[in-house]
């Protein structure tokens, strides 16, 4: 049981170079999220989805673009990697119907913008 | 404003010794309460949450809370700390009964449990 998959684990980046962090999970869970944890900072929502075509902003989506084409996949994008989107980013699904607010976190992904 | 605060930053305890770790919040409603912890390198992992009933719910580890509506906290416990609970741990609530779209998170609370 693979859980929430991210890719890659690590990606060092130039200024004003674009990438995807690839997400997928197995769970056939509903709702999907991204999230970066900063130090001092705790997380923060940047994106998530409740469905297959549907997105929305969470607390600081800017710089980030997100789709949701299937129910297993979610990727992040960077268009124009900025030295402030230094973090470690984390996908996490969570099941619609249960309402327990219980989410499943991937390993995350460490991102370093020089 | 809504808002989640675990007033230490960290937290030493000697092994064998009970811990606890704090977390009170500031929001409308009846929320659901979560705790989460994360080892080194690695994701968040759920330990436990409150719904309603018992005010003390037992989760993953050994680990349990307590649910003060009065005092508004939902501090996390164990009777006896293990080296390995070596952690983070993040207080989160949800404010709008189960919409965990809204997730409201602690800024953290480092545990070193030392031998």
């Amino acid at each position: 049981n693979a859980g929430v998959t991210q890719t890659p684990k690590f990606q060092v980046l130039k200024t004003g170079q674009s990438m995807t962090l690839q997400c997928a999970q197995d769970m056939n869970h509903e709702y999907m999220s991204w999230y970066r944890q900063d130090p001092g900072m705790g997380l923060r929502l940047i994106h998530y989805s409740v469905g297959a075509g549907i997105t929305d902003q969470g607390e600081v989506p800017n710089g980030y673009n997100v789709s949701r084409s299937t129910t297993e996949d979610f990727p992040l994008r960077l268009l124009s990697a900025a030295p402030s989107q230094t973090s470690v980013y984390f996908c996490a699904s969570s099941s619609k119907s249960g309402l327990t607010g219980e989410l499943f976190f991937g390993e995350g992904s460490r991102l370093t913008v020089l | 404003a809504q808002s989640v605060a675990q007033p230490e930053d960290q937290v030493n305890v000697a092994e064998g010794n009970p811990l606890t770790v704090k977390c009170t919040y500031s929001v409308s409603g009846n929320p659901y309460l979560f705790w989460y912890v994360q080892y080194p390198n690695r994701g968040l992992q759920f330990l436990l949450k409150y719904i309603t009933g018992d005010n003390l719910v037992k989760g993953s580890y050994g680990f349990e809370a307590e649910f003060n509506k009065s005092q508004t906290s939902f501090h996390l416990k164990k009777p006896s700390a293990l080296v390995s609970d070596s952690a983070l741990y993040f207080c989160a609530v949800s404010p709008n009964a189960g919409n965990n779209r809204k997730l409201i998170w602690g800024l953290g609370t480092s545990l070193a449990v030392n031998p």
